[in-house]
């Protein structure tokens, strides 16, 4: 069974430019999430899906980043302007229908200069 | 929220050593996870451990609902055990997971 897949795995950008990540979740895993893990921290969420619908976003800086899963399956993270503290890993997860048990991707290794 | 906390935060032992994390938690949780964070970034899950005692291999998790902790040890250690190990939790089951600051372990020959 495949993983969680994330791309890019690396991003360098300057501050105020804009950027996306993707994120494709284990097949038939309902629920998505993105986490943001600054260095020497543990995972923070951002925002979690159910299938297209999302059910907590408190935790996301609407006023720059945003989130979409048009379809129910795949997902992108957007970041517009990037500032210089949203440098970080971004890491996508998901988890089944029945189970709670969250699986992880590689992670975004974001670099704002 | 809930609040995680892990100790110790650092850890550093010679290959074969055993060893015991522990996480404590601020309120009871439905979901509880083990991830050992490589060096390399990627999380890898241990142990899916709401309640009780799973093992696997070197590793075996004990988790007391009741009383809002979690213990992993570790046995036997081999250099490749390096990293940080992170526990997380949710109230809810399927909730965004509230980790810990992680325990960084490291593994000498």
């Amino acid at each position: 069974e495949a993983g969680v897949a994330q791309s890019p795995r690396y991003k360098i950008i300057e501050k105020r430019q804009s950027v996306a990540f993707w994120c494709n979740p284990i097949s038939g895993h309902a629920t998505l999430y993105w986490y943001q893990q600054i260095l020497g921290q543990g995972p923070k969420l951002l925002i979690q899906f159910q299938n297209n619908g999302v059910v907590d976003d408190s935790q996301l800086p609407k006023d720059r980043f945003s989130a979409e899963r048009l379809k129910g399956v795949d997902s992108t993270l957007k970041i517009q302007p990037a500032k210089l503290e949203d440098s970080a890993v971004y890491l996508c997860a998901s988890s089944p229908p029945i189970s709670y048990e969250q699986y992880f991707g590689p992670g975004t290794r974001l670099t704002v200069t | 929220g809930i609040q995680v906390e892990q100790s110790p935060p650092d850890l550093i032992l010679q290959e074969g050593a055993n060893s015991t994390l522990r996480c404590n938690f601020s309120d009871s949780v439905n979901n509880l996870q083990w991830f050992h964070q490589n060096p390399w970034g990627q999380l890898i899950n241990l142990f899916y451990i709401p309640s009780g005692t799973k093992q696997n291999g070197r590793l075996s998790a004990t988790t007391v609902a009741t009383e809002r902790y979690s213990l992993l040890y570790i046995s036997s250690s081999q250099t490749t055990d390096s990293g940080v190990y992170f526990c997380a939790g949710t109230l809810g089951g399927a909730d965004g997971l509230t980790f810990g600051k992680g325990t960084h372990l490291i593994i000498q020959p």
